[in-house]
């Protein structure tokens, strides 16, 4: 069946604009993840949706950055007035149930690029 | 909050050799262990994972320890093979976050 979708796949855009980048996850997960991953590095998590409910926010790194679901399915990230420490790939995970018994299902990524 | 650090950054081993690759984690409430593994420009794919009520688990040829009193688990690979080479990432968890490594980049030489 149909993985995980994100797009776009690539984005480059000028410090200061706003970008969305959006996921489809895998129907029936009610579980959605936003990880940033900077070049060479590990996985930073961002944003947790349960349903369209974002219990955990705590991961997003300023106000710049916000994050939305909707009909327990596709999501978008925002990134406001981005700035070029923005610049990484941005993943998105689905999972059945999330928690202990949700493997996760990530997407392709959205390389974002701030120049 | 919980850290997660993961060892060595960089890692290569003859074919047929075995691959160790250690991760700590400081929140003894963190539960499930997953591994990852990362192909150059793909996205992450779940190879194994164990939860706390088990200290070990195998699948083939790569198995995952864990030591809760210590606050460590570990990705054992045997019998590396080429298409092995690739950044492997552990991660801790408990309820709904997630914690990652900051990964391994394995390199199996032939």
């Amino acid at each position: 069946g149909a993985g995980v979708s994100q797009s776009p796949s690539n984005k480059v855009t000028e410090k200061g604009k706003d970008v969305e980048l959006r996921c489809d996850p895998i129907s029936g997960h009610t579980a959605l993840y936003w990880y940033r991953q900077r070049l060479g590095q590990g996985l930073e998590f961002l944003i947790y949706f349960q349903g369209n409910s974002a219990p955990d926010k705590s991961g997003l790194p300023s106000d710049r950055f916000s994050a939305e679901r909707t009909g327990e399915s596709v999501s978008t990230l925002t990134i406001q007035r981005t700035q070029q420490e923005d610049s990484a790939v941005y993943l998105c995970a689905s999972s059945f149930s999330g928690g202990l018994r949700g493997e996760q299902y990530f997407g392709p990524g959205t390389r974002l690029t701030v120049t | 909050g919980e850290n997660v650090e993961q060892h060595p950054s960089t890692l290569s081993v003859q074919e047929g050799d075995s691959a160790v690759i250690k991760c700590t984690y400081s929140d003894s409430a963190s539960n499930y262990f997953p591994w990852y593994k990362q192909e150059l420009g793909k996205r992450p794919q779940l190879i194994i994972d164990i939860r706390s009520n088990v200290g070990e688990k195998k699948d083939q040829r790569i198995a995952v320890t864990l030591n809760k009193t210590a606050k460590h688990f570990s990705l054992h690979i045997t019998e590396t093979q080429p298409e092995d080479s690739a950044v492997y990432f552990c991660a801790a968890s408990m309820g709904n976050q997630f914690y990652f490594g900051t990964g391994t980049s394995l390199t199996v030489i032939p």
